[in-house]
């Protein structure tokens, strides 16, 4: 079975300032790991997957990703915070077989302060 | 715009009654899915269909059913409705089926409140 863990429910930086939103996953074959953003009162977007090309996966908005099997970690990575980057984040996780579902985290709120 | 229509977008009903959620898919995507966000569970998937057919199941209540059109289009019909059901409700589609590196894009949701 697959699941991933986001260590934060809520997580505040100043705007200019690094983000990083942490995602730990648990999965018994390859995994396919995804992060996708959630604007208030929209559905989900996706930023960025894994899908075992490279190891460190570029995104949409400036986002990255880097996927690191020994610390079983796919944590979201911003050098510089928008104010417009403020929603939620949810890491999934899908096994690289068979019919398997989107798993996803519980989420990460960033907030962006000026 | 991801392209996956949901309507409606809002939907506030009475306990005990039965709604029908619609979603259209991407344009040649085969594969729908459909989940559920609540404050309590966070996002779960309820069911996936490929093409017509039902091919994955997750935490879809009995009262909870679903179907895919010959169109591709699917319904997510929620009857006995309960006050806990009162959630997002997320319609994704996706082109291939299992195993695949596809995407799963998603719509905007219906909002459902049952009073």
């Amino acid at each position: 079975a697959q699941s991933v863990t986001q260590l934060g429910s809520h997580v505040s930086v100043s705007e200019g300032a690094l983000v990083l939103l942490r995602c730990n996953y648990s999965s018994s074959v390859p995994p396919y790991l995804f992060w996708y953003v959630q604007y208030p009162n929209q559905g989900l977007q996706l930023l960025l997957k894994y899908t075992s090309a490279a190891t460190l996966v570029k995104g949409i908005n400036g986002f990255e990703a880097e996927f690191k099997k020994s610390e079983t970690s796919f944590h979201l990575t911003k050098p510089s915070a928008h104010m417009s980057d403020a929603a939620e984040y949810f890491c999934a996780v899908k096994a690289n077989t068979g019919f398997q579902k989107l798993v996803f985290g519980t989420g990460t709120r960033l907030l962006v302060s000026p | 715009d991801s392209g996956v229509t949901q309507t409606p977008k809002h939907l506030i009903t009475a306990t005990g009654q039965r709604v029908t959620l619609r979603c259209s898919p991407r344009s040649g995507d085969l594969s729908v899915y459909w989940y559920q966000q609540s404050l309590d569970q966070g996002l779960q998937f309820l069911i996936q269909y490929y093409n017509g057919e039902e091919r994955a199941k997750g935490n879809i209540l009995e009262r909870f059913s679903a179907q895919q059109f010959p169109d591709l289009h699917s319904e997510l019909n929620l009857s006995s409705l309960e006050l806990g059901d009162s959630a997002l409700y997320f319609c994704a589609s996706s082109v291939q089926l299992a195993g695949s590196t596809d995407t799963q894009y998603f719509g905007p949701g219906t909002r459902l409140t049952v009073l």
